[in-house]
């Protein structure tokens, strides 16, 4: 069973502070990794996505990968309350077909 | 850039009932197509993707059946919905040549 695990939350940060969001994956040989968002009613919305070792900048945002530790995380610098959502990891396992976890509810308190 | 359709938005049906969502896609040619259930509080489980016109392929066995019927078409249908069908229902689109899945707005069905 191809899994990928995430703290529930929430996760509580005040505003200005940076948040950091975490996501293990079972499968080793996974290449590609992505982070969504999505609002209370809506659907997801691709934040970020990352192949490689190490980090990816973009704007507020980097993500960071560590396939050996089967780590991905992502880091929401300046945290503004309209960043409050809940953060999906999500993991291509093969074949073009992602597994989500569970998500991660973010709360930015002003 | 691509745009998913889907619809309705909202659907409440009654147990017993078929059920036939809708999504469509502009702007690419020969997408992925991926249909997605999110329960309440829950992750995204993928019940069907597509890579190609009438190309179909099951990832959870269920009373759910998916068609492709045009390139940029991707139907869910069921002849008799359960309870347990509640969910929010996302379609996503993968571009051909990429690894991204963007989704489209959801259909919320309720089964009473």
């Amino acid at each position: 069973q191809k899994e990928v695990e995430q703290n529930s939350g929430p996760l509580s940060v005040p505003e200005g502070a940076i948040a950091s969001l975490n996501c293990t994956y079972s499968d080793r040989g996974s290449q590609s990794f992505f982070w969504y968002r999505q609002y209370s009613g809506k659907s997801p919305e691709l934040i970020m996505f990352i192949y490689s070792n190490g980090d990816k900048e973009d704007g507020r945002f980097t993500a960071q990968l560590n396939k050996a530790s089967q780590y991905v995380s992502l880091l929401i610098r300046d945290s503004q309350p309209s960043d409050s959502a809940t953060y999906l990891c999500a993991v291509n396992m093969g074949g073009n077909k992602l597994v989500f976890g569970a998500g991660t509810i973010l709360r930015v308190k002003s | 850039s691509q745009t998913i359709h889907q619809w309705p938005a909202t659907l409440v049906q009654p147990v017993g009932s078929p059920l036939s969502l809708e999504c469509t896609v502009e702007g690419t040619s020969n997408p992925n197509l991926y249909w997605y259930r999110q329960a309440a509080g829950r992750g995204l489980q993928l019940l069907f993707y597509s890579v190609g016109i009438g190309q179909i392929s099951s990832e959870v066995p269920q009373n759910l059946s998916a068609s492709r019927p045009q390139d940029r078409q991707f139907i869910l249908s069921s002849k008799k919905l359960l309870l347990s069908d509640s969910g929010f229902y996302l379609c996503a689109a993968l571009a051909g040549g990429g690894e991204t899945q963007y989704f489209g707005p959801g259909t919320r069905l309720l089964v009473l």
